[in-house]
């Protein structure tokens, strides 16, 4: 099956611009989708099919993805976004199997 | 608005089966465009799904998993199941359902249980 590769950590200063990003052969072929996870909390889907935001995400998340990379940008990020951010997709075996990428802890400083 | 939510045992001892359902509100799981699924999370670590099923019993399972994995769904009771047989602690995990979104560039979870907490343990 696929495996998708996300950076353990990343950082970012409030108010400023992050990317997290997810690597992986099946985004080759399948868009990945982003959630976002709160500790002691369900995920909660804030991006899908590549760039679509579901009702009462806000603006300033937005998905993109180039060749086998998919990236979530949060465009001035706030305190209230630390969280783990998981990516997934479908995987590449043709079937409707989906795969988790190992999750980014962003912490907002 | 829909809500999902898991229910079953929180305790399974080694070697027997974990046995979990989630009841759907808010929404008919026979819906035509919606898949139901599970994903679970072991204390600390990251997601990793576990299969999904249509209302027609279609199913498709993590091949890591197939063995042992069993997904069923009762329409009337607008309830899906999770069975996880010969368990060991390393199921201990956070099990969450979800209903899952397919398309021919993607495959997600939209809706999520809050989940439930199984501790396989003597």
């Amino acid at each position: 099956s696929s495996e998708l590769t996300q950076d353990p950590a990343v950082s970012v200063a409030l108010g400023q611009t992050v990317r997290i990003t997810c690597q992986g052969d099946s985004l080759r072929n399948y868009y990945a989708s982003w959630y976002q996870q709160k500790p002691g909390q369900a995920p909660v889907l804030v991006i899908y099919a590549k760039n679509n935001r579901p009702s009462g995400i806000p603006d300033r998340f937005s998905g993109s993805s180039s060749g086998n990379t998919a990236s979530l940008t949060i465009t001035g990020a706030q305190a209230e976004d630390e969280a783990d951010y998981y990516c997934n997709s479908r995987d590449n075996s043709g079937d409707l199997s989906v795969v988790f990428g190992g999750g980014t802890k962003l912490t907002v400083l | 608005q829909l809500q999902l939510q898991e229910s079953g045992p929180g305790l399974v001892k080694p070697s027997e089966t974990l046995s979990l359902s989630c009841t759907v509100s808010g929404g008919s799981i026979s819906s035509s465009s919606f898949y139901w699924g599970w994903i679970r999370q072991p204390p600390g670590k990251g997601l990793e799904w576990i299969g999904t099923i249509y209302y027609s019993g279609s199913t498709y399972y993590n091949p890591s998993l197939k063995s042992r994995v069993t997904i069923s769904v009762d329409t009337s009771m607008n309830q899906f199941s999770l069975k996880l047989s010969s368990v060991t602690a390393a199921d201990t995990a956070v099990y969450y359902c979800a209903r899952h979104k397919y398309d021919f560039w993607s495959g997600y979870a939209d809706y999520w249980g809050q989940g439930a907490l199984v501790t396989v343990s003597s």
